[in-house]
């Protein structure tokens, strides 16, 4: 089954400390993997796009690994600030238009 | 630029009551376009998306359905809603390949 599963559910750090978030899938065929922000009632903005052949991507202070062999993402934020409040999800993509989305890591920062 | 806009933001409808939201994309031609919905704490689920004008193609199973009458339009509609229907609804665009989807600013729709 398709499934794209991320954690922690919940997270909650002070601002100014680093954090990672944790992506696993179960997707197949693989196309690539996308990091995505979401303000809470708004729509979700891209931070990072990766493909197979890639290991690491870097938006700011937002970096994304993939281990493609163990079907693993990351996504690290150094020095968070309180704009950093959101939840993150994590998307792999089968190609021919499907993406299979995780229910995300819903991120609060606290000053 | 290209830019993406939905209305309404947000919409209260009884149960039995007909549904249509509208989506256009400006500055860009061509888009695939996707209309997607939330449930509160759960991830993005795909309704139905568009490789072009009247191509429409559904991804689940329900009483909604799409239509693509000009190239950047794209427009979600019901006959009669359900409580179930009740979600957050997101329209977004792409083009061809590993490209990132940009997401509108979404209809909070709330079925009584």
């Amino acid at each position: 089954k398709n499934q794209v599963e991320q954690s922690p559910q919940s997270l909650i750090i002070l601002e100014g400390k680093n954090c990672t978030l944790q992506c696993n899938y179960t997707v197949s065929p693989f196309s690539n993997l996308r990091w995505y922000k979401q303000d809470t009632g708004r729509g979700p903005v891209s931070l990072t796009i990766m493909t197979f052949s890639e290991n690491t991507k870097s938006n700011g202070r937002y970096t994304a690994t993939l281990d493609a062999d163990t079907k693993q993402s990351s996504l690290h934020i150094t020095a968070s600030q309180l704009s950093d409040s959101a939840s993150y999800i994590c998307v792999v993509s089968r190609g021919n238009y499907q993406l299979i989305w995780g229910a995300g890591t819903k991120l609060i920062i606290k000053p | 630029s290209q830019t993406i806009h939905q209305w309404p933001a947000t919409l209260v409808q009884p149960v039995g009551s007909p549904l249509s939201l509208e989506c256009t994309v400006e500055g860009t031609s061509n888009p695939n376009l996707y209309w997607y919905r939330q449930a509160a704490g759960r991830g993005l689920q795909l309704l139905f998306y568009s490789v072009g004008i009247g191509q429409i193609s559904s991804e689940v199973p329900q009483n909604l359905s799409a239509s693509r009458p000009q190239d950047r339009q794209f427009i979600l509609s019901s006959k009669k809603l359900l409580l179930s229907d009740s979600g957050f609804y997101l329209c977004a665009w792409d083009r061809q390949g590993p490209d990132t989807q940009y997401f509108g600013p979404g209809t909070r729709l709330t079925v009584l």
